[in-house]
């Protein structure tokens, strides 16, 4: 398996603009998180998924902050409007649901807003 | 309150000595699971050690152990004969169901700790 495939992998964009992120979890894997990492407030879950459902996205920072997963190979991350504080690096893991298995993350996205 | 603690943002070891990077966690759930984590700075993030809750025997795998005491809720994490290669982030993170709808199992990270091995 190829693990965890995010895209893009950078990205820069103007403050205003609408932002996607995007994440393939590993084939079979029934939990995705998805993470915020920043210098300031470090590794922060924003919110996760179990069988396509999102349970808790009680980490989303604000309504400009939305997430789907539509099917069980893939996620959207998407920022509308953004800002010059939401540059970070996000994460996309993905895990077995099944006993307490570790997650497995991709690469990450490096946004900056400018 | 914080879910995982660790106390230490940065530490220096010695090439070939012996460290212990600290993690305290505060759950109510008597099933969880307690991993380890390295980002090294290239970026990504690395799995290297689980222990769960019921486990009697502490984790090991290669040169890391994990010191579990389930009274004192503390999972550190033993590197044994550092490596200039063992310069990293450390995370410690641990996964516990979600109390609020009984759904699925969130996993949270802790800070972080630095770790820089000296030759």
């Amino acid at each position: 398996d190829a693990g965890v495939i995010q895209s893009p992998r950078h990205e820069v964009t103007e403050m205003g603009q609408e932002v996607t992120l995007r994440c393939k979890p590993i084939s079979g894997h029934n939990s995705l998180f998805w993470y915020r990492q920043t210098m300031m407030r470090g590794l922060e879950l924003l919110i996760y998924f179990n069988n396509n459902v999102p349970i808790d996205d009680s980490g989303m920072p604000e309504d400009r902050f939305s997430a789907k997963m539509p099917n069980a190979s893939f996620s959207t991350l998407k920022i509308q409007p953004s800002e010059p504080r939401d540059s970070a690096v996000y994460f996309c893991a993905s895990s077995s649901s099944t006993g307490n298995t570790e997650a497995f993350f991709g690469q990450g996205t490096r946004l900056t807003v400018v | 309150a914080q879910k995982i603690t660790q106390t230490q943002p940065g530490m220096f070891v010695q090439e070939k000595e012996a460290v212990t990077l600290d993690c305290t966690y505060d759950t109510s759930d008597q099933s969880y699971g307690l991993f380890w984590y390295k980002q090294p700075s290239s970026g990504e993030m690395i799995f290297l050690i689980y222990q769960g809750s019921y486990d009697e025997q502490n984790a090991t795998e290669g040169r890391y152990s994990l010191n579990f005491q389930k009274a004192r809720k503390s999972a550190n994490l033993v590197i044994s004969a550092s490596q200039l290669g063992d310069s990293a982030m450390y995370f410690c993170a641990m996964r516990e169901r979600n109390f609020h709808n009984n759904a699925g199992n969130m996993l949270t990270f802790g800070g972080g700790t630095r770790l820089m091995v000296k030759p």
